[in-house]
């Protein structure tokens, strides 16, 4: 069974830093392109940014670019989400997903960041 | 950026009756289309991908239809169940974008 479980949510001042964590069982984790994507509260979803199975390449929005980055362990099984310079419009629930072809086919049970003084 | 214009924004159905969910391409996607379903607090789930293939475990009254710019998501003989939020989202290029949702509701 595919489970993906972020960790690493929480209250964050403005301008700081916040690092997400997702941990993947239950597929080759290595063989698939892994998302983030985020969902303001009552609003719809965004993407975010997506990571090639090796590491090799990442894309984001534009509005994150510079500011987000995201990285893999494929040791470990697991996907990242570094957060610097946070701003209020980031507050969302920030699922994982794994991405292929077809879509984002798997989501995690996503985490909740609220950039807050 | 390939906007995803998603209508309506919110639907009133009875049970059993039929309902049609459309989402507006841009430009050409090429039926790189996937639809989501996201039940009220919990995370969303693949339903149909390249537009009119339907995922694993999806009942068979959910269908999707479209090529194109043009693409649609129907539901017949509607259940409690299907009570969710519905998102069409481009799966051609990055930005992978997203329609703006479809509220469904059981009148």
């Amino acid at each position: 069974e595919v489970q993906l479980v972020e960790s690493g949510g929480g209250l964050v001042q403005p301008g700081r830093s916040m690092k997400l964590s997702c941990a993947a069982s239950g597929f080759t984790f290595n063989n698939y392109d892994m998302a983030w994507v985020c969902q303001a509260p009552k609003k719809g979803l965004e993407w975010v940014a997506t990571i090639s199975y090796d590491g090799s390449s990442t894309y984001y929005r534009d509005s994150v670019k510079g500011r987000f980055t995201i990285s893999r362990d494929n040791a470990k099984s697991t996907l990242y989400l570094q957060m610097d310079s946070l701003r209020s419009e980031d507050t969302a629930t920030y699922y994982c997903a794994r991405h292929g072809e077809l879509g984002f086919d798997y989501w995690g049970q996503g985490v909740m960041v609220t950039v807050s003084s | 950026d390939i906007q995803m214009t998603q209508s309506p924004a919110s639907l009133s159905a009875s049970l059993g009756e039929t309902v049609t969910i459309e989402c507006l391409a841009s430009e050409d996607i090429y039926s790189n289309l996937a639809w989501y379903q996201q039940k009220p607090g919990k995370s969303p789930q693949l339903l149909i991908y390249y537009a009119n293939s339907l995922n694993d475990g999806v009942p068979s009254r959910f269908s999707g239809s479209g090529s194109g710019t043009q693409y649609s998501l129907k539901i017949n003989s509607l259940q409690s169940e299907d009570v969710s939020i519905y998102f069409c989202q481009q799966n051609y290029d990055s930005p992978y974008t997203f329609g703006a949702g479809t509220k469904l509701e059981l009148k």
